[in-house]
């Protein structure tokens, strides 16, 4: 069965622009989670949505938002880049929330110049 | 803000040699704790999720232990292979709504 799929796996933006990346979960898994892994920290939670609402949100700012459509499929957007954007962003799915086991696509790095 | 810390940050065991390292967490509102494995140029993939007390996980040679009272658990790799260097993450997840917070891992090299 196909694994969790994240687009596009690379991009370079520069200061100022916005980027969307998408992120389709293994079919069946209504939860995708959204995770930013920069040098030196941890997996940063971003947000986690589950049958199209938005279950937990991280601290992050308001230039970071996603959403979740009807099936399961998710996008996750940053507007007004800055250089400290630049990361590996990691989608994860799940069957349920709560304490499933997740499954990470291999992430979409994003160099913001 | 949720403290979960890893121990050590990077490690390096010969080949062979059995190894383990900590995950440590909340002791209160405790709800599950899981542990991936993270190979370079790959996904992180999970490993064990565990949510009781006491609980024993095995899978091949690693194996974890869970102590949800005094907030820790141990993961433990027996006879360590060179497919066994990566980063293991634990993370966190308490009661409620709440979200499930990563430590920085711990980086495990095997040297041949």
């Amino acid at each position: 069965k196909a694994g969790v799929t994240q687009t596009p796996r690379y991009l370079i933006k520069t200061r100022g622009q916005q980027v969307t990346l998408s992120c389709s979960p293994i079919s069946g898994h209504r939860s995708v989670s959204w995770y930013q892994q920069t040098p030196g920290q941890g997996l940063q939670f971003l947000f986690e949505y589950f049958s199209e609402t938005q279950r937990n949100k991280g601290n992050f700012p308001g230039r970071f938002s996603g959403r979740q459509f009807s099936n399961s499929r998710s996008e996750m957007n940053v507007s007004t880049l800055e250089l400290g954007d630049s990361a590996l962003y990691l989608c994860a799915s799940s069957p349920l929330s709560g304490a499933n086991v997740l499954t990470f696509g291999a992430g979409s790095r994003l160099t913001v110049l | 803000i949720l403290n979960v810390e890893q121990s050590p940050q990077s490690l390096h065991v010969q080949e062979g040699d059995s190894t383990n390292f900590t995950c440590s967490f909340p002791s209160s509102n405790f709800y599950a704790l899981h542990w991936y494995r993270w190979e370079t140029a790959k996904s992180p993939e999970a490993l064990f999720v565990m949510t009781l007390n006491g609980d024993e996980k095995k899978k091949g040679r690693i194996s974890a232990t869970l102590n949800t009272k005094e907030g820790y658990s141990y993961l433990y790799i027996k006879g360590s292979q060179p497919e066994d260097s990566a980063t293991y993450l634990c993370a966190f997840k308490g009661f409620g709504n709440e979200k499930l917070t990563f430590g920085t891992g711990t980086r495990l090299t095997i040297i041949p």
